[in-house]
């Protein structure tokens, strides 16, 4: 069965610290993967989905980036983080690409800058 | 562009009452549709999903009906548990593109 991972579930990191969370995916080949921010209280906002390896789309023009060296890892990334980068960063995959395939969803991550 | 409008939340009830969960959505194309579930502190989880108009999703006893005349797909379950607290997701996919779209989500808190 798939299983995905992140790490680490909690981070408090000081305002212009650098930053890096790691996903990686586990029981399928070739996934899409993508990254969302979820703010308190708010919806789920997408900030990079990859279709392959090296293949990075970003939707949110940001002090944010997103790698991924390896087909099943996803890495997101900041030099200098910001107050408003606070909030609950989930990793996703899916397969294929038709309407009815869905996502699976990450444990994610609670990043608190301070 | 694609969008899903839930209701304003949160909802309240008490164990064993009827829950419904309105979400509408406007897309191009003939999306699919799909209820995530994120209880305290986790990730989203899939609720149920329907792929075409007049499709019932269901799991858990909750069920969802794909109504492409009124672009709503509503969320419900007859009788809801203390342990359905949480908040769910409506959310959209059409086919061929990589993104979904979520509504703002809904919490639930059901109290004994």
């Amino acid at each position: 069965s798939q299983t995905i991972h992140q790490w680490p579930a909690t981070l408090v990191q000081p305002v212009g610290s650098p930053l890096s969370l790691e996903c990686t995916v586990e029981g399928t080949s070739n996934p899409n993967l993508y990254w969302y921010r979820q703010a308190a209280g708010r919806g789920l906002q997408l900030l990079f989905y990859s279709v392959g390896i090296g293949q990075i789309s970003s939707e949110v023009p940001q002090n944010l980036s997103a790698s991924r060296p390896q087909d099943r890892q996803f890495i997101l990334s900041s030099k200098k983080l910001l107050l408003s980068d606070s909030g609950f960063y989930l990793c996703a995959w899916s397969v294929g690409t038709g309407g009815a395939y869905e996502q699976y969803f990450g444990p994610g991550t609670r990043l608190t800058v301070t | 562009g694609d969008s899903v409008t839930q209701m304003e939340g949160p909802v309240t009830l008490s164990e064993e009452a009827f829950l419904t969960i309105n979400c509408t959505y406007t897309a191009t194309g003939y999306p699919s549709l799909f209820w995530y579930v994120q209880y305290p502190g986790e990730g989203l989880q899939l609720l149920l999903k329907a792929t075409k108009a007049d499709d019932k999703g269901s799991n858990k006893g909750f069920e969802a009906t794909y109504r492409k005349e009124t672009t709503s797909f509503h969320l419900e379950k007859g009788s809801v548990q203390v342990s359905d607290s949480a908040v769910y997701f409506c959310a959209l996919k059409t086919g061929g593109y990589q993104k979904v779209t979520f509504g703002t989500g809904t919490k639930l808190q059901v109290i004994p």
